[in-house]
């Protein structure tokens, strides 16, 4: 069964920095596509970062300088790595497998999220 | 960034209609949408891809249309379980991945 079982949440101050795992089944993380979603309490959903299957990542900008995402292979684990936390960062991470599309020009692109995580709360608060 | 507008925010409507949701995209996103459903405390699920294709294991009723700027996911005959927060996403121009803010379906 593919399933992501996403940790690593808690209360933090501003400022303050906290690393977020994601357990993946079913499927390895390393040859997949795979990106961090969040939804801040009662609100929508945000994309947050995203790894290539070959290692490379694009950030949003509202976390860019800030999060850091990778994975370890042999965990069969992604990560995302957040400093200097604000308290707009507060919401429910949520790791996702992202599907793919080919095109002979461009290359793969990122498509769909599918399956994703239950999340883990992050709350950045004094 | 393309900027993906959801109508209405709520829809209230009784189990056995039919529930009309739309997204607009502030460019065209060609057939590159999705959509997704969210129940209070659960992840989001995929229900439907390239504007038109359900998931795997999603039922007949869920069904998708539109390309270009404007799309609609209709529900034939909404099932109890169906009353949930839909979301609309685009792939197109992928930096960054957008989604809509959600359109919410209630029991009326």
């Amino acid at each position: 069964e593919v399933q992501l079982v996403e940790t690593g949440g808690g209360l933090i101050q501003p400022g303050g920095s906290l690393r977020l795992s994601c357990a993946a089944s079913g499927f390895t993380v390393s040859g997949n596509f795979m990106s961090w979603v969040r939804q801040a309490p009662g609100k929508g959903l945000e994309w947050v970062s995203i790894i290539y299957n070959n290692g490379s990542t694009y950030y949003a900008d509202s976390v860019k300088g800030r999060f850091t995402i990778s994975r370890d292979h042999s965990k069969n684990t992604l990560y995302l790595q957040m400093n200097t936390l604000r308290a707009e960062d507060t919401a429910i991470y949520h790791c996702a497998r992202v599907g793919t599309y080919y095109d002979p020009l461009t290359g793969y692109s990122p498509g769909w999220f599918d399956p994703w995580g239950q999340g883990t709360l992050v709350t950045v608060s004094s | 960034e393309i900027v993906l507008t959801q109508s209405p925010a709520t829809l209230a409507l009784s189990p056995g209609e039919r529930a009309t949701l739309s997204c607009r995209a502030s460019q065209s996103v060609s057939s590159y949408l999705a959509w997704y459903q969210q129940k209070p405390g659960q992840a989001p699920r995929l229900l439907i891809y390239d504007a038109s294709n359900r998931a795997t294991g999603i039922p007949a009723r869920f069904s998708g249309s539109g390309s270009g700027t404007d799309f609609t996911l209709t529900i034939s005959s909404l099932e109890p379980e169906d009353f949930a927060v839909y979301y609309c996403q685009q792939r197109s121009s992928w930096s960054p991945l957008t989604f809509g803010g959600g359109t919410k379906v209630e029991i009326k």
